[in-house]
């Protein structure tokens, strides 16, 4: 059974930092993977989609990684503002013949100015 | 850009009422999907549709039923509220399957 975690539950950093966000998941059998971002009592956002057969993706400020073997991504947020300021999650796709995604329980950030 | 629109941010409804929960896509999505979201338990898949007419349960469809009669178009239908189904409600869709979904803003529902 696919399980997806993410570490950590909740990060604070001074803005202007770079930083990593972690997903783990226990199968790599994966169709692809995605990064939301969800701001407090709202929908999801799409930030990025990466498919099994690619390492990266990269939109702005924003670089998602995937590495099936070890069963992780991670999504990198260059000099980080105050709006950056949500929880992300990943969430992962185990095919099409079933759309089934599994997400993890998210990060939330916080970005101080 | 893809929207997904849901008929209502917030709804209180008390136990025992049914109650409607109606999502809207404008981008010719094949595919649909109800989501619930809870405190430490995250999102989990309540039904989603391929096509219209046609359903499929996800992880937890117990009291809720849905119903896709147009393509944009796909209800949750709680037949008979109870105070567990308090919740945030997300929809989604999708072009097919495996393409990545667009989520709408939710709908806080409060059962009393």
């Amino acid at each position: 059974k696919q399980e997806v975690t993410q570490i950590p539950a909740a990060l604070s950093v001074p803005e202007g930092e770079n930083l990593v966000l972690n997903c783990s998941f226990t199968d790599s059998a994966i169709y692809n993977l995605q990064w939301f971002r969800q701001d407090p009592g709202k929908g999801l956002t799409s930030l990025l989609l990466i498919q099994s057969s690619q390492r990266e993706q990269t939109s702005g400020r924003l670089n998602a990684s995937l590495d099936k073997s070890s069963g992780r991504s991670t999504l990198y947020i260059a000099a980080s503002q105050p709006g950056d300021s949500a929880t992300y999650l990943c969430a992962v796709r185990r095919g099409t013949s079933y759309d089934k995604v599994i997400f993890g329980p998210g990060t939330s950030l916080s970005v101080i100015p | 850009d893809v929207k997904v629109t849901q008929s209502s941010r917030y709804l209180v409804k008390r136990t025992g009422e049914k109650v409607f929960l109606e999502c809207v896509q404008d981008m010719d999505h094949e595919n649909m999907f109800w989501y619930r979201q809870d405190p430490g338990l995250g999102l989990r898949l309540i039904y989603f549709s391929y096509d219209v007419k046609m359903k499929e349960k996800g992880d937890i469809p117990e009291g809720y039923s849905v119903s896709r009669e147009k393509k944009e178009r796909f209800s949750l239908i709680l037949e008979s509220a109870s105070t567990n189904q308090t919740s945030m409600y997300l929809c989604a869709s999708s072009l097919w399957r495996g393409h990545e979904q667009f989520f709408g803003p939710g709908t806080r529902l409060t059962v009393l």
